[in-house]
């Protein structure tokens, strides 16, 4: 079975625009969660999509959103980059909404200049 | 802020040798925890999990233990191998849907 899938896999921006993200779960997985990883803050949650209905959503600003298709694709978008937002965003897949094993992709490495 | 990633910490063993890894969790509330493996330029691997009724699980080459008491989970891998080289974070689930919060991580080094 295909594991999850992101595209791209590199991004360069500048600061001011803006970004969209993709993420294909492992098939039959209907919950998608996002995570931002950096050297200074480590491994932290941003959101969680199951059944296209945002379930569960961290600690970041609102210039950060995403949305779940009908397949269970789900994209995040990033409005007017800072530069703080270079950072590797990986998507995690899972079955079901509750305390399920969350299976990760590559990531997608975004460079804010 | 959740999982601040500061100075990670090193572990270095020889190869063949067992490994150790610790992590303190934050909420005792928390029901489910992973173990999982990054190598650079990759996305977290998964390894093993536990959920909170359990205190030990064993998987292939490696074993996790929960103590609830104390709040601390550690990962023991045996036989290292030069493939076991990466960084290894534990995650927490706090019960809403499938959020992790993660540990800083430890890198595990190897040497042949």
């Amino acid at each position: 079975k295909a594991g999850v899938t992101q595209t791209p896999r590199y991004l360069i921006k500048t600061r001011g625009q803006q970004v969209t993200l993709s993420c294909s779960p492992i098939s039959g997985h209907r919950s998608v969660s996002w995570y931002q990883q950096t050297p200074g803050q480590g491994l932290q949650f941003l959101f969680e999509y199951f059944s296209e209905t945002q379930r569960n959503k961290g600690n970041f600003p609102g210039r950060f959103s995403g949305r779940q298709f009908s397949n269970s694709r789900s994209e995040m978008n990033v409005s007017t980059l800072e530069l703080g937002d270079s950072a590797l965003y990986l998507c995690a897949s899972s079955l079901a909404l509750a305390s399920e094993t969350q299976y990760f992709g590559p990531g997608t490495r975004l460079l804010v200049l | 802020g959740e999982s601040v990633g500061l100075h990670l910490p090193t572990l270095s063993v020889q190869e063949g040798d067992n490994s150790i890894i610790n992590c303190a969790y934050s909420n005792s509330a928390s029901d489910y925890f992973i173990w999982y493996k990054q190598e650079s330029g990759k996305g977290p691997q998964f390894i093993i999990d536990i959920r909170s009724n359990m205190d030990k699980r064993q998987g292939q080459r490696v074993t996790v233990l929960l103590n609830k008491t104390v709040k601390h989970l550690s990962l023991q891998i045996a036989a290292t191998q030069p493939g076991d080289s990466a960084v290894y974070f534990c995650a927490e689930n706090m019960g809403y849907g499938n959020k992790l919060v993660f540990g800083a991580g430890t890198i595990l080094r190897v040497k042949s």
